[in-house]
């Protein structure tokens, strides 16, 4: 199946101090990726839609000025996370859709982010 | 709105017995629903893909059925292996490029 990846797997950062996450999707083009937000022993919770060359969709209740959304490419797609408090320290996860004949997802090996 | 829910929410059996895990749906307006499985601390893995025209796919010891209009799925093992210890997530599309709304999951531990 076709291949995501994510840089950094684990961050630990400083109060204050802003961190970006990189979602790659390594073998196919993606138009369309998503990224995921998920707390200890719960499911995921979709934070925004991005689409290439365009602004990002945002969930209702998801800042859109603390999680700032880029993606350049097909192939691109980058969360950053503005001024991290402790709260915001989570597992994120993205996911590429491939634009085949199903629109299938595929995720990334998710982003261990805590801020101290 | 819709709402996905995955009961059990945790299961445990002893290696070899069948698992069956459930998937309920609130609108039967979907594209297709994907089974996922997580180990702790990593991505989603695509375990079985169906498509809203399809009543059930199989791969390997997992088969996965869809019941659109009851608005259910339901995701068997067969012989069950501690290996198969995981949390187990179904997720529904309602349009082709729309988002996946994800149940609860279930963790399932697999005793040898």
């Amino acid at each position: 199946g076709a291949v995501v990846s994510q840089h950094p797997s684990r961050v630990i950062c400083k109060s204050g101090t802003s961190v970006k996450i990189e979602c790659r999707s390594l073998d196919f083009q993606a138009t369309t990726m998503f990224w995921y937000r998920q707390f200890p022993k719960q499911s995921l919770m979709l934070m925004a839609t991005s689409n290439e060359g365009s602004k990002a969709t945002y969930e209702q209740g998801v800042e859109k000025d603390k999680f700032l959304i880029n993606h350049a490419s097909l192939t691109l797609s980058t969360l950053t996370v503005t001024s991290a408090h402790p709260e915001d320290s989570s597992f994120y996860i993205c996911s590429a859709q491939d634009g085949g004949p199903y629109n299938e997802q595929f995720f990334g090996p998710g982003t261990r982010l805590t801020v101290l | 709105k819709q709402e996905v829910t995955q009961i059990p929410a945790a299961l445990s059996v002893p290696e070899g017995e069948n698992l069956v895990l459930n998937c309920s749906f609130t609108d039967s307006a979907i594209y297709n629903l994907q089974w996922f499985r997580q180990d702790p601390g990593k991505g989603l893995t695509s375990l079985l893909l169906i498509q809203s025209s399809q009543r059930e796919q199989t791969s390997g010891r997992l088969n996965a059925s869809l019941d659109k209009s009851s608005g259910r799925s339901t995701l068997y093992i067969a012989a069950s292996q501690p290996g198969d210890s995981a949390t187990y997530l179904c997720a529904v599309k309602r349009a082709a490029g729309n988002k996946l709304t994800f149940g609860g999951g279930t963790r399932v531990l697999v005793k040898p």
